[in-house]
This record gives C-alpha cells, sequence and structure tokens, in this order.
C-alpha cells in the first residue's frame, strides 16, 4: 500500500543553521504530497503542499519539492528560528476513487536552540 | 470562523467506561475525519466520513464507532475503554483538494 518514510528524529540544531528533513514516498499513481507541522499542544497545520511533480512548495521560509523520479519530498530551509521548534509530518494524498485520505510518515522532532 | 473545534480538550476513563469525543467544523467541508497520535507512531486514521450520512473504516478502527450527526459535526464514541486506547484524537476536515484543517485534540487516559 502507499506509505510515507521520512527521517527520525530528533534533530537539534542551532538557530541560523540549515534543515533538511528527509521524506521519501512510496503510491500508485501521481499523489499529493504535504508538510505539516506540529506545534507542542496544538493540533496540525498545513506547512506546504505540492501536487504534481517538480512543483515547489514553499512558505515560511521552508520549501520542498515534488521529485518524482526520487520519489521525495525533502523539507528544507535555509536558516531555523527558535520559534521553528515542531514536529514535521510528511504525508501524502490520493487519488483513491475520490476519497481524501492522507497517509502521513511518522513525524519528526525539531528543537532549535538559541 | 473557529475552524475546526474539539470536546473535550482532556479526559480521564476507567477501563470500561465509555464516552463520546465531539468535533465540528464551521467550513462547509464535505469530509471529515478521526485520527489517533501516539508517539513514534505518527497519525493513523480511525474512520472518516467522505460526505454526510456515510463512514468509513481507515486503519485502525477497531473500538471505536463514529457518527456524522450532520454536516458539521462528526462524533467519535468508545464503548468500552482500554487501556490501549489511551492516546490524542484529532479530528480534521478537507475541502476536497487533499488539505485536511486539523482541530487542537483531545488527550485521552485510560486508566
Amino acid at each position: 500500500g502507499d506509505s510515507v518514510t521520512q527521517m527520525e528524529g530528533p534533530v537539534t540544531l542551532s538557530e541560523e543553521a540549515f534543515l533538511t528533513i528527509n521524506c521519501t514516498y512510496t503510491a500508485t499513481g501521481y499523489p499529493s504530497l504535504f508538510w505539516y507541522v506540529q506545534y507542542p499542544g496544538e493540533g496540525l497545520q498545513l506547512l506546504l503542499k505540492a501536487t504534481k511533480a517538480d512543483d515547489k512548495g514553499s512558505n515560511k521560509g521552508f520549501e520542498a519539492t515534488y521529485r518524482k523520479e526520487t520519489t521525495s519530498f525533502h523539507l528544507e530551509k535555509g536558516s531555523v528560528q527558535v520559534s521553528d521548534s515542531a514536529v514535521y509530518f510528511c504525508a501524502l494524498s490520493g487519488p483513491w476513487g475520490g476519497s481524501e485520505k492522507l497517509v502521513f510518515g511518522k513525524g519528526t522532532k525539531l528543537t532549535v536552540n538559541p | 470562523n473557529a475552524g475546526v473545534t474539539q470536546t473535550p480538550k482532556f479526559q480521564v476513563l476507567k477501563t470500561g467506561q465509555s464516552m463520546t469525543l465531539q468535533c465540528a467544523q464551521d467550513m462547509n467541508h464535505n469530509s471529515m475525519y478521526w485520527y489517533r497520535q501516539d508517539p513514534g507512531m505518527g497519525l493513523r486514521l480511525i474512520y472518516y466520513s467522505a460526505s454526510e450520512g456515510t463512514t468509513d473504516k481507515g486503519e485502525v478502527p477497531n473500538g471505536y464507532n463514529v457518527s456524522r450527526l450532520n454536516k458539521r459535526e462528526f462524533s467519535l464514541r468508545l464503548e468500552s475503554a482500554a487501556p490501549s486506547q489511551t492516546s490524542v484524537y484529532f479530528c480534521a476536515s478537507s475541502e476536497g483538494r487533499g488539505t485536511q484543517y486539523f482541530g487542537p485534540g483531545t488527550r485521552l487516559l485510560v486508566l
């Protein structure tokens, strides 16, 4: 079945460091790909998404490019801040006959120290 | 707009007790979902509802039931709680293009 594999954490960085969180997927067809972020004590919120190959999603300085040839959607940020400390989830969606279910990776916890 | 709301925020149950987790959305979304989040497991889909009046099982439905009361509300019921159901439960809704909007979660502890 469809699945998402993301790098295990936790990841600890100093402020202004470069961030990469790897995500690869297995899916039939052409899924949409997402990164969700969960701040402490909160629900998940969409960070960015890409709906077709070679699309780049971006938001709040984060970027990820949909790479069909390597089945990857790695999350990057050039200079992290303490406020970026959170758990990051990679996910994929459909098409599954109209169903809109998301399949999530297990999450990567990021801690950014001042 | 409140988005997706969940009640209660926190609950402690004894084994065998029952309870219903409530979820409501004000975004006029057709699809709604219930997930559980456990350490190291990510989010796992319990049940979902693609539209009012329909529900389907997700990855981990055993021990749960759901009701799509109307377009706004989607409840999750535990008939006889077990310690294995200790988790954080999230409700979500979707506008139909893959993006889901999540509530703040319910922390459930079953003793």
